[in-house]
């Protein structure tokens, strides 16, 4: 398996744009997770999703954030309108729900600016 | 409120010693903790889980241990090698739901 795909790895964009990130988790998993990394505030859970339903979109900062999962393949992360302080690398991560260890799988990350 | 903490000064350590990182938590009842290794420019790694009623675990040169009472997880690298420097993070399951809480993170120099 190739792992948690996302893209893009690199993003780069003004203030006031849309972004969108996108996800492909490993297949046959049933959990997707969405984190925001940054130095000042770490590894942050935004939202997942569970056979597809998002589950816990507790952490998703503000209405600016949407996040889907169309199908068991494919989610987006979504941010309308983009401001600076949403610099950060985002990480799409799946999980099996019997998994040994219960252990999440990370993407590469996209490393999203805002000027 | 709900907090992890590790140490978040790098920990820099001679080659073939032994690296000791700490993580502390309040305000939780884990049903398990998660240790991830990360690299720079990378998503993290999973390396070990430990449950709320297990007291050690290993995994070849790696040893964590788990104290409900005083709130903490040990984490040792025995043996260290130059390609174990990377930031390893902590991460707590609470006993409902499957959110994943990350502490900030130590970063591991080890030295040759």
């Amino acid at each position: 398996d190739a792992g948690v795909i996302q893209s893009p790895r690199h993003e780069v964009t003004e203030m006031g744009q849309e972004v969108t990130l996108r996800c492909k988790p490993i297949s046959g998993h049933d959990y997707l997770f969405w984190y925001r990394q940054t130095m000042m505030r770490g590894l942050e859970l935004l939202i997942y999703f569970n056979n597809n339903v998002p589950i816990d979109d507790s952490g998703m900062p503000e209405d600016r954030f949407s996040a889907k999962m169309p199908n068991a393949s494919f989610s987006t992360l979504k941010i309308q309108p983009s401001e600076p302080r949403d610099s950060a690398v985002y990480f799409c991560a799946s999980r099996n729900w019997d998994a040994e260890y219960n252990e999440q799988f990370f993407g590469p990350g996209t490393r999203l600016t805002v000027l | 409120s709900q907090k992890i903490e590790q140490n978040s000064e790098a920990l820099n350590i001679q080659e073939g010693k032994t690296a000791t990182l700490t993580c502390n938590y309040t305000n939780y009842s884990p049903a398990y903790l998660q240790w991830y290794r990360q690299d720079p420019g990378r998503g993290p790694v999973f390396l070990l889980l430990i449950r709320e009623n297990e007291k050690e675990k290993r995994k070849e040169r790696l040893k964590v241990t788990f104290d409900t009472t005083l709130k903490q997880s040990l984490f040792h690298i025995t043996a260290s090698q130059p390609a174990d420097s990377a930031t390893y993070l902590c991460a707590l399951k609470g006993a409902a739901g499957n959110k994943l809480t990350f502490g900030g993170g130590t970063r591991v120099l080890v030295k040759p």
